[in-house]
């Protein structure tokens, strides 16, 4: 089993659409979680970190289950410029700066 | 630009031919990442430093691979014996954390094909 999982889409949305992407992790004792933004032939880039009690930058929400170990991504009114992979990073336990990648669910929005 | 730079972007070579790639962090982060990325995945976790200190390193690493950040700035990864398999971009990434994890900074990568 990978130690992240993710639909790897694609996922393809109107423009104004809402779109939830979700993530599983397998070590419960995993302690940071990140998602990323990667556009075509880019390097990643840190989208927001996703803390236990949930959080929202702008149109982003992230959440946390713990219980589940899942990870959630939610994009509303999504833009042309939204287009790209979302990739959900994991850190496998709490000492240790190490992260893991999912292998990212690819986003395409249509006007 | 006081970015991630690696060198060189692009680099062909035939199989059993031995590379490096160069890594430049962002000055005075102490943490330096490589990690590995073929088309339709995710980075790959290859290793990482805490200045000089290699403090993991993927059990997928074969020991044809090898990475050195000798005084804790630059780092280099080689690659012994290139196989087709190791054509991928090699990613390498920077960070100011010294305990957990946080934003790791990256590079625009370094492309290997190997013929």
């Amino acid at each position: 089993r990978k130690e992240v999982e993710q639909d790897p889409g694609p996922f393809n949305v109107p423009e104004g659409a809402t779109v939830a992407f979700n993530c599983t992790y397998s070590n419960s004792a995993s302690q940071s979680f990140f998602w990323y933004r990667q556009d075509c032939r880019k390097e990643p880039k840190l989208l927001m970190s996703v803390y236990s009690s949930g959080n929202e930058d702008g149109r982003f929400t992230a959440q946390l289950n713990r219980a589940s170990q899942y990870i959630s991504l939610l994009i509303r009114d999504s833009k042309l410029s939204d287009s790209a992979t979302y990739l959900c990073v994991v850190t496998p336990a709490s000492n240790t700066g190490k992260l893991i990648f999912g292998q990212g669910t690819t986003l395409q929005v249509k006007p | 630009d006081t970015g991630v730079s690696q060198d060189p972007r692009h680099k062909i070579t035939k199989r059993g031919q031995n590379v490096t790639f160069r890594c430049d962090p962002i000055s005075e982060h102490n943490r330096l990442y490589w990690y590995r990325q073929t088309l339709g995945q995710g980075p790959e976790f290859l290793t990482y430093f805490q200045n000089e200190a290699q403090l993991e390193k993927s059990r997928l690493l074969s020991d044809r691979f090898s990475a050195e950040r000798p005084k804790g700035s630059f780092s280099t990864l080689e690659i012994q014996r290139t196989e087709q398999g190791d054509s991928a971009m090699y990613l390498c990434a920077s960070s100011p954390m010294t305990g957990g994890a946080g934003e790791l900074f990256f590079g625009e990568g370094s492309r290997l094909t190997v013929l």
